[in-house]
């Protein structure tokens, strides 16, 4: 098992260009969340899907959006990347019962110039 | 917006010596982790703590949950250069399974 991957490792992005970042898990999870994480500010939520066919506002929405292709596979897109948006995203995923453990991908480092 | 709270934010100490790493709130979790995250990768958990007074070993690690499930420590004896790394605490709550991470504790054990 693969358990959670992320697409691509680095980006950079200039000013107003958009991207989707790619994220899948192989371990039968319902839920799953992105994630940013800047120096100092540890995970801050983005969005996250508690299930297939659902998406829910995290603490930091803006800019993004986000879509819950299957039960695999959950994606973050920016539209228009903002150089705010210099960051490393993590993608992570968790069953719908236990204690909130969460696992997670090994992360995409995104440059916005 | 929850807060969880660590400290230090930063720990620099020689291979051997014992330190403790705290994460406070003001609100109740159901649940306490703690996970490890190396650069370049994504964190790792480590151990959950779900119940009040709680205590777990792993190896030389001992975590701590508060008696009212606000809080909770991370203690490591005799570290090692391999305890390097970034160690987030993170409180579980709500039926949304969302978790609240703190700001993180960057270790540096030195040979």
């Amino acid at each position: 098992n693969a358990g959670v991957t992320q697409t691509p490792k680095f980006q950079v992005l200039k000013t107003g260009q958009s991207m989707t970042l790619q994220c899948a898990q192989d371990m039968n999870h319902n839920s799953m969340y992105w994630y940013r994480q800047d120096p100092g500010m540890g995970l801050r939520l983005i969005y996250y899907s508690a299930s297939e066919g659902t998406t829910d506002k995290g603490e930091v929405p803006n800019g993004y959006n986000v879509s819950r292709l299957n039960k695999r596979e959950f994606s973050l897109r920016l539209e228009s990347a903002a150089p705010s948006q210099t960051s490393v995203y993590f993608c992570a995923s968790s069953l719908p019962a236990g204690n909130y453990e969460q696992y997670f991908g090994p992360g995409t480092r995104l440059t916005v110039t | 917006t929850q807060l969880l709270e660590q400290s230090p934010q930063f720990l620099s100490i020689q291979e051997g010596e014992n330190l403790t790493v705290y994460c406070n709130s003001s609100s109740v979790f159901s649940s306490l982790q703690w996970y490890r995250q190396e650069p370049g990768e994504g964190p790792v958990l480590l151990v959950t703590v779900v119940t009040g007074g709680e205590v777990k070993k792993l190896k030389r690690l001992t975590f701590q949950f508060g008696d009212a499930r606000k809080d909770s420590s991370l203690h490591i004896t005799a570290a090692q250069t391999g305890d390097t790394g970034l160690y987030l605490c993170a409180g579980g709550k709500g039926s949304a399974r969302q978790l609240t991470f703190g700001s993180g504790t960057q270790l540096t054990v030195l040979p």
